[in-house]
């Protein structure tokens, strides 16, 4: 039982490249996030999906989208990376939409030059 | 909109020392609050949660934080700090039974050093 997995552990993009970040989750949780954590800010969210089939944009979604693939798997793509979006990404998992508590991946490390 | 300050971004206490790290919220229906720890290069992993019921919660690792209506708080305490628990703490809060917004929202964090 791996939890939440993420994918890749770091990754180095020029202005302008476009990337997509991977996350799965092998407990059957019907929710999943995508955060960002950067200095001082805490986490952020940048967009959910409260079930499969559904997303929405949380506090942040300027400059992503997201894939809920299928119950397992939730991608965050970024079209033309910025500098703005160098920053550590988590993904996490929830059993349920309604105040459960989220089970965190071990994030991405992304830098954009 | 609920919101959540966790005062001091960071604490330092000497092992065996009394751990305590504070945080406010506010939250427009009963909240559900949460404490998660981040240890240098990982994910959040909860410590412990409050949702309903008894207000004292007891949490992994001898973490302790007491819910208070009153000063609208939710201080994280340990009796004896020791070397492993340097780490940074998150506080969070969730809109809780009769809301709808369920997403979590988080403290800045308060970094915890411990001193031999």
């Amino acid at each position: 039982n791996a939890g939440v997995t993420q994918t890749p552990k770091f990754q180095v993009l020029k202005t302008g490249q476009s990337m997509t970040l991977q996350c799965a989750q092998d407990m059957n949780h019907n929710s999943m996030y995508w955060y960002r954590q950067d200095p001082g800010m805490g986490l952020r969210l940048i967009y959910y999906s409260a079930s499969e089939g559904t997303t929405d944009k949380g506090e942040v979604p300027n400059g992503y989208n997201v894939s809920r693939l299928n119950k397992r798997e939730f991608s965050l793509r970024l079209e033309s990376a910025a500098p703005s979006q160098t920053s550590v990404y988590f993904c996490a998992s929830s059993e349920q939409w309604g105040a459960n508590e989220q089970y965190f991946g071990p994030g991405t490390r992304l830098t954009v030059t | 909109a609920q919101s959540v300050t966790q005062l001091g971004s960071h604490v330092s206490v000497s092992e065996g020392a009394l751990v305590l790290l504070r945080c406010n919220y506010s939250s427009s229906v009963p909240p559900y609050l949460f404490w998660y720890v981040q240890y240098p290069n990982q994910g959040l992993q909860l410590l412990l949660k409050y949702t309903t019921g008894a207000t004292l919660v007891k949490g992994i690792n001898g973490f302790e934080a007491e819910f208070k209506k009153s000063e609208t708080s939710f201080h994280l305490t340990k009796p004896s700090a020791h070397m492993s628990d340097a780490a940074e703490y998150f506080c969070a809060v969730s809109e809780g039974s009769g809301g709808s917004n369920y997403k979590l929202t988080f403290g800045k964090g308060t970094l915890l050093t411990v001193n031999p």
